[in-house]
């Protein structure tokens, strides 16, 4: 257990619906990643936080996506009119920027069935 | 988009043998860090080295890094079967504004170790 969360673990869902997921970030680090991952397949970047602010969206974060994370703390990422393709795995990370660790601590990633 | 290679794909070995992955990346690098997935979860720090080193060693693990192949090499020896999982090289940008120090994943390793 690295000391981040996500919920929830599985979702199943059907083509069109809307979902949202959770990430619950090491309570120090002010940085916080989405990454998405499909199997057989390194995890690709999709966005990230430093505190509050969203600082970077890949290409890959349609405009369906949207993460936020209002109080600098956990962050959620919501999927709009889900399609089949975004079936994955969805894994959040975190770290304190500014310290001397360059690692990132994954939680154990959200998967997502869009059926 | 995936930064780089990883090779072998997959790798079946017996206890107690070493083994040894690559992987390759295209653009300047800031440091290159090792994870680990067991299946279906979540991501596991394993080691990082920067840009001006060229080996490192935790453990079982001994990491080098060639930036003028653009290369990287992850030996795990005496394996055991609790090291069945996948192994993925990530770098970080080298570029001044390196973007959030986002993780850039290569393709993953999939090493068997057979007691």
């Amino acid at each position: 257990d690295t000391g981040v969360s996500q919920d929830p673990r599985h979702k199943i869902t059907k083509r069109g619906q809307n979902v949202t997921f959770r990430c619950d970030p090491i309570s120090e680090h002010n940085r916080l990643y989405w990454y998405r991952q499909t199997l057989g397949q390194g995890p690709e970047f999709l966005t990230y936080f430093q505190n509050e602010a969203q600082l970077e969206k890949s290409r890959l974060l349609s405009d369906r996506f949207s993460a936020e994370r209002p109080k600098g703390s956990f962050s959620t990422l919501e999927i709009q009119r889900t399609e089949q393709g975004d079936s994955a795995m969805y894994l959040c990370a975190s770290k304190r920027q500014g310290g001397t660790s360059e690692t990132q601590y994954f939680g154990p990633g959200t998967r997502l069935l869009v059926l | 988009s995936q930064q780089g290679e990883e090779d072998p794909q997959a790798l079946s070995i017996q206890e107690g043998e070493n083994a040894t992955m690559n992987c390759s990346y295209k653009t300047s690098i800031n440091n290159l860090q090792w994870y680990r997935q067991n299946s279906g979860r979540g991501l596991v720090h394993l080691i990082l080295i920067r840009s001006n080193e060229r080996e490192k060693h935790s453990g079982r693990l001994r990491v080098t890094l060639d930036t003028s192949k653009k290369s990287s090499s992850l030996l795990i020896t005496a394996s055991r079967a609790a090291d069945t999982a996948s192994y993925f090289c990530a770098t970080v940008g080298g570029e001044i504004k390196a973007a959030g120090n986002k993780l850039t994943f290569g393709g993953g390793t999939r090493v068997l170790v057979k007691p």
